[in-house]
């Protein structure tokens, strides 16, 4: 069964700081993977999307690499903002039932 | 991009009692749709999938007959969860994939957050 990971769980940065939010997962065998963002009890806001023949994309500030045969993928976010902090998912997309695996969260504070 | 609404996105319910949670996709039909739930402080964990005109499959350590999934059209699948219990206090999300790509990007729903009292 796939397994993702994220780390760090927690991060706390200045303004202004660029950071690198880490994902890994242990089936290679995946379809996309997708990042998305989580405020407080609320759902889900999708960030970006890799597909499983792409290594990166890139959406303003925010860039995700895709290593898919050593089940890698990192999120990078340059110059953060205030508005930033929230919880960051990774989600993998593959076999058998074509649903996601959620990673664990990196839950993000940036500092004014 | 596509939308998949859910409601409610918040309700309070009796212990004992059932409560029905929504999800619809509003501009594409959905063959199929995922459910998940989210416990305070961990990721988001698969429950079942919705399979529409069929019978839902439930993730391991999931009560079918506790959590009554029902896909009756290509837009609609319901989450029932019956005689809730406090422990049953979660985060539920649904997910519509659009149907045909399997590399397309999931659609979720606003989420509907539970709590049994």
């Amino acid at each position: 069964k796939q397994e993702v990971t994220q780390i760090p769980a927690a991060l706390s940065v200045p303004e202004g700081e660029n950071l690198v939010l880490n994902c890994s997962f242990t089936d290679s065998a995946i379809y996309n993977l997708q990042w998305f963002r989580q405020d407080p009890g609320k759902g889900l806001t999708s960030l970006l999307l890799i597909q499983s023949s792409q290594r990166e994309q890139t959406s303003g500030r925010l860039n995700a690499s895709l290593d898919k045969s050593s089940g890698r993928s990192t999120l990078y976010i340059a110059a953060s903002q205030p508005g930033d902090s929230a919880t960051y998912l990774c989600a993998v997309k593959g076999l058998p039932g074509n649903q996601f695996y959620f990673g664990t969260g990196t839950s993000l504070t940036v500092i004014p | 991009g596509a939308v998949v609404s859910q409601h409610p996105s918040w309700v309070i319910c009796k212990s004992g009692t059932s409560v029905k949670i929504e999800c619809r996709s509003l501009d594409f039909q959905a063959t199929t749709m995922f459910w998940y739930r989210q416990f305070p402080k961990q990721s988001l964990m698969l429950m079942a999938t919705s399979n529409e005109g069929s019978k839902a499959t439930y993730e391991q350590g999931v009560e079918k007959d506790k959590f009554l999934i029902n896909h009756a059209s290509l837009t609609l699948s319901t989450l029932t969860v019956t005689s809730a219990h406090p422990e049953d206090s979660s985060f539920y999300i649904c997910s519509a994939p659009q149907p045909g790509l399997k590399n397309t990007e999931a659609f979720f729903g606003q989420g509907t957050r539970l709590t049994v009292v």
